[in-house]
């Protein structure tokens, strides 16, 4: 079966560090998805991950351990408006070569001044 | 604004009612989903058209109809609705068919009484 599992809830302080792990368990692995989404508002994407290591993006990074079945978001220099939930989505690869995008529930971020 | 718009952003409707929710991408994209989403629960997949045919159908039920008439646009159609059945309903688009990167509306908030 197929399993995502990420915090429910973090809390961190402006100016700060926060990491956001999702660890999964899927059949047919073929990719690792971040998303942001701010309350009343679209996910939008911020991140993709296929091979292992470590993927920066200005101050988001975003790293993938395929044989641990693990993944982390890095958040550096935190501002309130990064105030939001943090999606996890595997794509699964199923028969036919078809892929989709299996999600977590999302870690809701507060970020405190 | 991520190309992709969803219409009406709020509905209420009662468990006798029809309505529909409308989808449009404006990215030149090939696929699109629908997801529900609901609170402190992952986003989960209905559909999947790809080039205006249905290619995924997460054993949804009836009361819940697709229509895809090209591929810039999408609909939910509702019909005697559960209260249950009251979430974020959310429309995305990818380049091509599972699992891309996709990109999503802002969705449709929808309470059924």
């Amino acid at each position: 079966g197929q399993n995502i599992d990420q915090p429910t809830e973090m809390t961190a302080t402006e100016g700060a560090i926060v990491q956001i792990n999702c660890t999964y368990q899927t059949s047919g692995f073929n990719g690792l998805f971040w998303y942001q989404q701010h309350a009343g508002e679209a996910p939008t994407f911020l991140s993709y991950n296929v091979l292992d290591g470590l993927e920066e993006k200005g101050r988001f990074s975003s790293f993938l351990s395929r044989s641990k079945g693990y993944s982390y978001l890095l958040l550096k220099e935190l501002q309130m408006k990064d105030s939001a939930s943090y999606l996890c989505a595997v794509r699964e690869q199923f028969s036919g070569g078809y892929n989709k995008l299996i999600f977590g529930a999302g870690t809701r971020l507060a970020v405190h001044p | 604004e991520t190309g992709v718009t969803q219409t009406p952003r709020h509905l209420v409707m009662g468990m006798t009612n029809k309505k529909s929710l409308k989808c449009e991408q404006h990215l030149g994209h090939n696929a699109m989903y629908w997801y529900k989403q609901s609170a402190k629960k992952p986003l989960e997949l209905m559909f999947v058209y790809s080039l205006e045919e249905r290619v995924e159908n997460n054993s949804v039920p009836s009361r819940f109809s697709p229509e895809c008439p090209n591929s810039s646009h999408l609909f939910l159609h509702l019909h005697t609705l559960q209260p249950e059945d009251s979430a974020l309903y959310l429309c995305a688009s990818s380049q091509l068919p599972g699992g891309e990167t996709q990109y999503f509306g802002p969705g449709t908030r929808l309470l059924v009484l």
